[in-house]
């Protein structure tokens, strides 16, 4: 059984500042994929990111950082100097890397609210 | 790329009736959509996953012959809620599976449709 834990439920910040979404994660399969979306209030999910359980490089996308250690299965997200538009509820998920297996499991969700 | 519509967007309902609403992947085929319901401040919840000429899978506790699902193309998948009642309401949200260009395994999800049912 897979299982993504969001440990945080809301989060709030002053514009300008970093902030650090957790994801932890559990799985028996040996391949996978993490995922990062965002939910805006309009309610569609963006995908962000996409790892693969191979690839333990940290990535950086302008302000958005992910570091993925695979030691305390983790995937955080960092986002540096937050805007407003930043204020989203943002979903960690881990789907098999196996052929079949595209079911997505998904974490409860961190409400970020960046304040201006 | 990567884009995937939702119609309609909101619709309101009375009890009995039923809705249809149709995911579109606009640009890549998609094997593989699935139909999600969300709840106010909840996670998504998986209802089904549709392939494109076969019968969708159900997800336990999802009832099949009230929620029908068609996958009639590579591009299109329809979700209809049949006799709608009060407690169908909610936020549902679809998404396919790129099937082989850019990022394959990952499902972009459509902008969700919001039911209400009177």
């Amino acid at each position: 059984a897979q299982k993504v834990t969001q440990a945080q439920t809301e989060i709030s910040v002053v514009e300008k500042e970093d902030v650090t979404l957790d994801c932890v994660y559990e799985t028996r399969d040996t391949t996978y994929y993490l995922f990062w979306y965002k939910q805006p209030p309009s309610g569609e999910l963006v995908f962000l990111i996409r790892r693969n359980s191979f690839d333990e490089q940290n990535e950086i996308s302008g302000r958005y950082s992910w570091n993925f250690q695979k030691s305390t299965s983790s995937f955080n997200f960092t986002i540096t100097a937050s805007q407003v538009v930043d204020s989203a509820v943002y979903f960690c998920a881990l789907t098999p890397s196996g052929a079949g297996s595209y079911q997505l499991t998904f974490g409860k969700g961190t409400k970020l609210s960046v304040i201006p | 790329g990567a884009v995937v519509s939702q119609h309609p967007s909101w619709v309101i309902c009375k009890s009995g009736t039923s809705v249809k609403i149709e995911c579109r992947s606009l640009d890549f085929q998609a094997t593989t959509m699935f139909w999600y319901r969300q709840f106010p401040k909840q996670s998504l919840m998986l209802m089904a996953t549709s392939n494109e000429g076969s019968k969708a899978t159900y997800e336990q506790g999802v009832e099949k012959d009230k929620f029908l699902i068609n996958h009639a193309s590579l591009t299109l998948s329809t979700l209809t809620v049949t006799s709608a009642h009060p407690e169908d309401s909610s936020f549902y949200i679809c998404s396919a599976r790129d099937r082989g260009g850019g990022l394959t395994d990952t499902q972009y999800f459509g902008p969700g449709t919001r039911l209400t049912v009177l």
